[in-house]
């Protein structure tokens, strides 16, 4: 079955510092990755994709996210972090038979300034 | 502003009531789908549908059901509410079924069943 998978629950940074949200995937054949990012209150929004070609995939509000074969990964990144970026990030990839994205469970964002 | 729209956006239910959770979507997506999320579990699809008239299960479809006569509206309907059904409840639309144009999703709905 197709899945992702969120190893941290919560990740602390300090404002200005480089970010990092780990997201590993399961799927066979070559693998649709996304990042949605979620505001208190408010639905998903998408922040970036990997369909093919280039591993290094740029996204909304500075995101970027580096799809690494190898490894399985599909790591959301930043260089600098804000304030503002704090909020709930969703790794998601294909469901089987195409037909809808299934999620990881979460990492929640907390930037402190 | 073009988008998908959910309501109500708060609902509170006793335990047997029926209810329907409104979707609708102004940009002519072919593709729209329910969810639902916990926490720590993500979120989890309940159904989806690829264009009117069509229709299919999710992970989670027990205990709701949906159709989708226009284009534009995709409705949940809950028929026998228990506490279990107590969630956030996301529509999302895309123009393609893989979503590999992003999906656009809904503000919620926030739903208890006492």
């Amino acid at each position: 079955a197709q899945s992702v998978a969120q190893p941290e629950d919560q990740v602390n940074v300090a404002e200005g510092n480089p970010l990092t949200v780990k997201c590993t995937y399961s799927v066979s054949g070559n693998p649709y990755l996304f990042w949605y990012v979620q505001y208190p209150n408010r639905g998903l929004q998408f922040l970036l994709k990997y369909i093919t070609g280039d591993n290094l995939v740029k996204g909304s509000y500075g995101f970027e996210a580096e799809f690494n074969k190898s490894q399985t990964s599909f790591h959301l990144k930043k260089p600098s972090a804000l304030v503002s970026d704090s909020a709930l990030y969703f790794c998601a990839t294909r469901r089987g038979g195409r037909r809808a994205l299934t999620f990881g469970s979460g990492t929640r964002l907390q930037v402190q300034p | 502003n073009a988008g998908v729209t959910q309501t109500p956006k708060f609902q509170v239910l006793k335990t047997g009531q029926s209810m329907t959770l409104q979707c609708a979507q102004d940009m002519n997506h072919e593709y729209m789908s329910w969810y639902r999320q916990d926490p720590g579990m993500g979120l989890r699809l309940i159904h989806y549908s690829v264009g009117a008239g069509i229709t299919d299960q999710g992970e989670v479809p027990n205990g709701y059901n949906v159709s989708r006569s226009t284009t534009e509206d995709f409705p949940l309907r809950l028929l026998s509410a228990a506490p279990s059904q107590t969630s956030v409840y996301f529509c999302a639309s895309s123009p393609h079924e893989t979503g590999a144009y992003g999906y656009t999703f809904g503000s919620g709905t926030r739903l208890t069943v006492v």
